[in-house]
């Protein structure tokens, strides 16, 4: 089965845009949903269809799609999106599901 | 308000054997595909089981095959995972998450979830 790959760790500044990728073959088919996971929490989904948010999630959020590679970016971002940030997406072979290793991103 | 509240999580024995429920309200529980994703502690969301809402489909992820079998009862508006032959790198919590729309595979809701202890 296929993988999917996130950079275990981002940094940003507060009120700037950061970018998180996810990387992986089934990305070239379908496109990743975003979660973000705070500690002692559940995941909640932020984007979903490559660029669809949820109800409530703010507009900060937008996701992308090249290639093999899904982003989630947030454009100026705050202190509370410090948090957990997993992809998922279908697969190509295999399982149905996966899961990235997720990125915990850090707001400075 | 959707809600999904899972129970039945503890400390079992390596060998034992646990099944988790996941109690839906909120929504027309028998019209979505439900699945389980565990996360060992300090550690990453891992996908463990589908169910379709027709209970006719059912995926297992390669590290619970065989051992762990899910279910569903639309008339309790209830989500089941029996869990066999537990094994400590079992150890996780345990979340129920229901697909958003059938064969989109992302998950729109989620439980708070329940944790499972594998250990002697």
């Amino acid at each position: 089965s296929s993988e999917l790959t996130q950079d275990p760790a981002v940094s940003v500044a507060l009120g700037q845009t950061v970018r998180i990728t996810c990387q992986g073959d089934s990305l070239r088919n379908y496109y990743a949903s975003w979660y973000q996971q705070k500690p002692g929490q559940a995941p909640v989904l932020v984007i979903y269809g490559k660029n669809k948010r949820p109800s409530g999630i703010p507009d900060r959020f937008s996701g992308s799609s090249s290639g093999n590679t899904d982003s989630l970016t947030i454009t100026g971002a705050q202190a509370e999106d410090e948090a957990d940030y997993y992809c998922n997406s279908r697969e190509t072979s295999g399982h149905p599901v996966i899961f990235g290793g997720g990125t915990k991103l850090t707001v400075l | 308000e959707v809600q999904l509240v899972e129970s039945g999580g503890g400390l079992v024995q390596p060998g034992g054997s646990l099944r988790l429920s996941c109690a839906a309200s909120g929504f027309t529980f028998s019209t979505y595909s439900m699945n389980w994703v565990r996360q060992a502690p300090g550690k990453g969301l891992e996908w463990v089981s589908y169910i379709s809402s027709s209970g006719n489909i059912r995926y297992y992820a390669d590290s619970v095959m065989g051992r762990f079998t899910i279910s569903r009862d639309d008339a309790r508006n209830s989500l089941y995972l029996h869990m066999d032959s537990l094994r400590a790198a079992d150890t996780a919590v345990y979340y129920c998450a229901r697909e958003q729309y059938s064969s989109s595979w992302d998950f729109d809701y989620w439980g708070q979830g329940t944790l499972v202890t594998v250990s002697s």
